[in-house]
């Protein structure tokens, strides 16, 4: 059971370029979410999605863009990558059941911008 | 405003040594204290959930206590395969957490 995968695990990126960060998830769960983590500071919330088709921006969606075509996978894009986007990114998803879920995350991606 | 503090930042105890981490929050209309372990190069890993003031979890040498204004962790008789980072978090709608900052466990033979 893979659970939650990103890829890639490390990226370096130059000031103003571009990329996705691929994230799938296979318990058919609902929700889906990217968070940021950075030293220092808890876990901040990037974008949601609670179900496909349907996303909303977290409390740091700047810089960022999301979609959700299939319930599986949830990719998070950087437009224009800025030296203030060096971080490392988690994926989580989570079931809609009755109350609040655990998250599950991945394993994260670390960026680099320099 | 809403915030999940975590203390302390890092602790470190001999093989054996109990001690317990704390997390307070101020996050009206609390549904829930989450706990997460997180290691090296992981994502978070989840432990407990706490509903309401009085209960407790436990897992092997973790256990979970809640009250209105604060949670703790304990670790009773640690072993360093204990070692990581321990978050919590409380939700404000459905997949949406605020998370502490983490205490990084260090436990020595």
């Amino acid at each position: 059971n893979a659970g939650v995968t990103q890829t890639p695990k490390f990226q370096v990126l130059k000031t103003g370029q571009s990329m996705t960060l691929q994230c799938a998830q296979d318990m058919n769960h609902e929700y889906m979410s990217w968070y940021r983590q950075d030293p220092g500071m808890g876990l901040r919330l990037i974008h949601y999605s609670v179900g496909a088709g349907i996303t909303d921006q977290g409390e740091v969606p700047n810089g960022y863009n999301v979609s959700r075509s299939t319930t599986e996978d949830f990719p998070l894009r950087l437009l224009s990558a800025a030296p203030s986007q060096t971080s490392v990114y988690f994926c989580a998803s989570s079931s809609a059941g009755q109350g609040f879920s655990p998250l599950h995350f991945g394993n994260g991606t670390r960026l680099t911008v320099t | 405003e809403d915030q999940v503090t975590q203390s302390p930042e890092a602790l470190r105890l001999q093989e054996g040594e109990s001690s317990s981490l704390n997390c307070s929050y101020t996050v009206s209309g609390l549904r829930g204290l989450f706990w997460y372990r997180q290691d090296p190069g992981k994502g978070p890993e989840f432990l407990f959930t706490l509903y309401s003031a009085g209960e407790e979890k436990e897992k092997e040498r973790l256990k979970a206590t809640l009250t209105k204004k604060e949670s703790f962790l304990h670790i009773t008789a640690p072993k360093p395969e204990d070692s990581a980072t321990y978050l919590c978090a409380a939700p404000y709608n459905f997949n949406k957490f605020y998370f502490g900052s983490g205490t990084k466990l260090n436990v020595k033979p």
